[in-house]
């Protein structure tokens, strides 16, 4: 089946190491989103691709880095993961952007913890 | 700030039981979602709900849109233990500083008991 895959499931990792989740889609959208989902709250939209454009948010620590080397990959980098970073990292995808009307496919995100 | 808010913000009902949760924003919209998520899961699309639509249906479920209050709902009907999740709407507003992204709303969290 076509899915969001997301990986590891669980990921501890101490203070100030850096840490890289990997998301990866056999959907074949262009679009690819990163979200950081804290307990009781509503996903917060760090960044995503339309193809290889990479949008920031404005509100997105420096500490947060995207690549997408090709459509089905994409990376989250944390360089210097604070206690204040552990959260539920949800990858998503979708077939267009603003008015494409097109729903987001989810992954089942990584739960981060920091030591 | 965020664009949806959720009414209410945690919702406990028996199975059998209609459950009926509220979603507002602020500005226009293409068009409005709802999403589920189960604990400790990634958020699952329900419902997609265009600005020039009033009402969908979908199995148990029925979303109206109201774009003049900016509201929308979500009813779950004949509920079940399964429906035990977060119930999510999203918005893909029609401002250029929102191009290509969603507002969540906080959430509502709904407990089916037996």
């Amino acid at each position: 089946d076509a899915m969001v895959i997301q990986n590891p499931r669980y990921q501890v990792t101490q203070f100030g190491k850096p840490v890289t989740l990997s998301c990866s889609q056999t959907l074949n959208h262009n679009v690819m989103y990163w979200y950081q989902q804290k307990s009781s709250q509503a996903p917060k939209l760090l960044f995503h691709y339309y193809d290889k454009d990479f949008n920031n948010e404005a509100d997105t620590p420096d500490n947060f880095q995207s690549r997408r080397p090709n459509t089905s990959f994409c990376f989250l980098d944390i360089r210097s993961p604070g206690l204040g970073d552990a959260a539920m990292y949800l990858c998503a995808t979708s077939r267009g952007l603003q008015g494409a009307n097109q729903p987001q496919h989810f992954g089942d995100g990584t739960r981060l913890s920091i030591l | 700030s965020q664009q949806g808010e959720e009414d209410p913000q945690a919702l406990s009902i028996q199975e059998g039981e209609n459950a009926t949760m509220n979603c507002s924003y602020k500005t226009s919209i293409n068009n409005l979602q709802w999403y589920r998520q189960n604990s400790g899961r990634g958020l699952v699309h329900l419902i997609l709900i265009r600005s020039n639509e009033r009402e969908k249906h979908s199995g148990r479920l029925r979303v109206t849109l109201d774009t003049s209050k900016k509201s929308s709902s979500l009813l779950i009907t004949a509920s079940r233990a399964a429906d035990t999740a977060s119930y999510f709407c999203a918005t893909d507003a029609m401002t250029t500083d929102s191009w290509g992204k969603f507002q969540f709303g906080a959430g509502t969290q709904v407990v089916v008991t037996p």
